[in-house]
This record gives structure tokens, C-alpha cells and sequence, in this order.
């Protein structure tokens, strides 16, 4: 099956650290990649979806001055969380989809981002 | 936004038995996916069914479709302890997937 690396896979750091998070899809060329947020014994939240060589689309709530995303490649976008503070601790998930209809999207295995 | 809702959403039986969530919905959709999440994982695609499918099957997961009842199932037969996991069901409606609560299944060995 389609592989999708994201790297780190946890990030431990200070209040004000500004970390960047990696997506890559390793076999397929990935036109849609999309982050998610997930909190504790809950579901996956959709912060914002990158296409190739545009911007990002952002979920209602989600600042996108906060969480910026750059999607350069067809196999390449990252999420880098800006001035990360306690409460932006949380366990993020990219995926990656080929843009076919009807085709499951491919996750990392989560980066779990802790700020102390 | 979320819109899946599983039913029940902790479920814990003996290995060999047969595990059933239940998905429901609330808008139209293009397809409804099915994923398993290890604790501290990302998610791994089970499976997907479209809107025009009633059932598909896949191994020892069988997934149900009923677009007037905007619902689905998940049943993962003779369960294995392997099957520990969390499973979410996640509507397909515009290219982006919307998911539901999740349901965590414990296998007893």
C-alpha cells in the first residue's frame, strides 16, 4: 500500500519554539495533503488542507498564522507550528491523497508534540 | 466538521468473536472509509465503500452501507487480539474525510 512518512515522530520542547513538522508520501505523488489534530480519546480534527503550489485552505477556528503550511512538492508539505505554547500540545497527523475520486487517503503514523 | 457518530464507542469481547460498530451520518456522501488506529499511531485505511455499494467485504471485515439511513457497519469476524484498536468511520463528501468519535475495540486474548 501507499506509504507516507511523517517525521518527528514526537518533539518535546520550550514554550515560544516555533517546530516544523514533515509529510512525506514515499510512492505516489500526493496533489492533497491534509493535517489533522487529535486530542486524547477523540476523533481526528481537520486543520487545513494544502494542494500543490497553492495555499493552504484552513478550517474554521484554526489560525493560519499559527500553524503554517507550505506545500512545495507533489510529495513534500509540512506543518510548522509558530511560537508553540502548552496548549498547542496535541498529537498532529498528516495524509496525503492522490486526488483520484474514490481513493482512501494515506496516513503517517502522528507527531506527537509536546510543549512544556 | 465531524459528522460520522459510531455506535457503541468501547467495545470489549473475547478473541473469536465477531466485533460490530455501527456508523451514522448526516449529509450526502461520495464514499464512507473505515480506519484502524493503534494507540499512538496514525491511521491504516481498512477499507472503502461507495455510495452506490451496499456491502463490501475485505478479509474478515464486512462493511454495510445504507445511504437512506445515512448509516453503516463495520464487523470484524472471528476477532484476534491483534484487533485492539481504535476504529473510526469517516465520510468522503468533497475530497476531504470527515471522521466520527471512534470506537475502541478490546480483544481479550
Amino acid at each position: 500500500g501507499a506509504v507516507v512518512s511523517q517525521h518527528p515522530s514526537w518533539v518535546i520542547c520550550k514554550s515560544g519554539t516555533s517546530v516544523k513538522i514533515e509529510c512525506r508520501s514515499l510512492d505516489f505523488q500526493a496533489t492533497t495533503m491534509f493535517w489533522y489534530r487529535q486530542f486524547p480519546k477523540q476523533s481526528l480534527m481537520l486543520m487545513a488542507t494544502s494542494n500543490e503550489g497553492s495555499k493552504a485552505t484552513y478550517e474554521q477556528g484554526v489560525e493560519k498564522d499559527k500553524f503554517l503550511i507550505n506545500h512545495a512538492s507533489l510529495t513534500l508539505s509540512t506543518l510548522t507550528v509558530t511560537s508553540a505554547h502548552p496548549e498547542d500540545s496535541s498529537f498532529y497527523i498528516c495524509s496525503a491523497a492522490s486526488g483520484l475520486s474514490n481513493q482512501p487517503q494515506h496516513f503517517g503514523d502522528g507527531t506527537r508534540l509536546s510543549i512544556l | 466538521s465531524q459528522q460520522g457518530e459510531e455506535d457503541p464507542q468501547a467495545l470489549s469481547i473475547q478473541e473469536g468473536e465477531n466485533a460490530t460498530m455501527n456508523c451514522s451520518y448526516k449529509t450526502s456522501i461520495n464514499n464512507l472509509q473505515w480506519y484502524r488506529q493503534n494507540s499512538g499511531r496514525g491511521l491504516v485505511h481498512l477499507i472503502l465503500i461507495r455510495s452506490n455499494e451496499r456491502e463490501k467485504h475485505s478479509g474478515r471485515l464486512r462493511v454495510t452501507l445504507d445511504t437512506s439511513k445515512k448509516s453503516s457497519s463495520l464487523l470484524i469476524t472471528a476477532s484476534r487480539a491483534a484487533d485492539t484498536a481504535s476504529y473510526f468511520c469517516a465520510t468522503d463528501g468533497n475530497n476531504r474525510l470527515a471522521f466520527g468519535k471512534g470506537n475502541q475495540v478490546v480483544v481479550i486474548p
